[in-house]
């Protein structure tokens, strides 16, 4: 394929709503992340998937973020009730394998605007 | 907890000049460190890892053990190299996630 695909790419939603957001890796990639990157805050890391292990969640930043890896390929990252501070560009990256031994790939973002 | 810092949010140098992006990071093992750049407009992509001890556009980095720090080098720093710049680590127990710094955008002015 062409790369990490994201989509939509942007998302303008009401505080209290409900979004999806979704990411297809490179095909034959086992490992997939998702960051979120904010003005000033840099790249923070929400989740990581490896192929058939339990994810690392240890970056979700509260239990209205979860997110989903269907087939060992395509992820949705759902966030419930959004809150204005919820704003930000929300990036996926895919790698063969883990960060040590492949780089890794980075989608376009989907960047969330909540008002 | 284990930290990448990158002091520099913004960091302004001339074309010819010499560029040195700091990354100091936070890790008593033996980590694996990378520079990843964000050019406009494009995505974020890997620009070196430091066990490739390769040059990518001109750009270095050492590993410094001793000092905690992977600074990113380039001698003469063309208008082409202004872009988003992150330092990112990944270390052993650290389940495979990259940790990255806050980012310092380098801007080459003519």
């Amino acid at each position: 394929g062409a790369g990490v695909s994201q989509s939509p790419s942007n998302k303008v939603t009401e505080k209290g709503k409900d979004v999806e957001l979704r990411c297809d890796p490179i095909s034959g990639h086992t490992a997939l992340y998702w960051y979120r990157q904010s003005l000033g805050q840099g790249l923070e890391f929400l989740i990581y998937f490896q192929g058939n292990s339990a994810p690392d969640k240890s970056g979700l930043p509260s239990d209205r973020f979860s997110a989903e890896r269907t087939g060992g390929s395509v992820s949705t990252l759902t966030i419930q009730r959004t809150q204005q501070e919820d704003s930000a560009v929300y990036l996926c990256a895919s790698s063969l394998e883990g960060p040590g031994n492949s780089p890794l790939h980075f989608g376009n973002g989907t960047r969330l605007t909540v008002t | 907890a284990q930290r990448v810092t990158q002091p520099e949010k913004l960091l302004s140098v001339f074309k010819g000049a010499p560029v040195e992006l700091k990354c100091n990071y936070s890790y008593s093992g033996s980590p694996e460190l990378f520079w990843y750049v964000q050019y406009s407009r494009q995505r974020l992509q890997l620009l070196l890892r430091h066990i490739s001890r390769e040059s990518i556009k001109g750009f270095t980095a050492d590993l410094n053990k001793g000092e905690t720090s992977f600074h990113l080098k380039k001698p003469f720093a063309q208008e082409e190299d202004s872009a988003m710049y992150y330092c990112a680590l990944a270390y052993t127990g650290g389940g495979n996630k990259l940790t990255f710094g806050t980012g310092t955008q380098l801007k080459v002015e003519l």
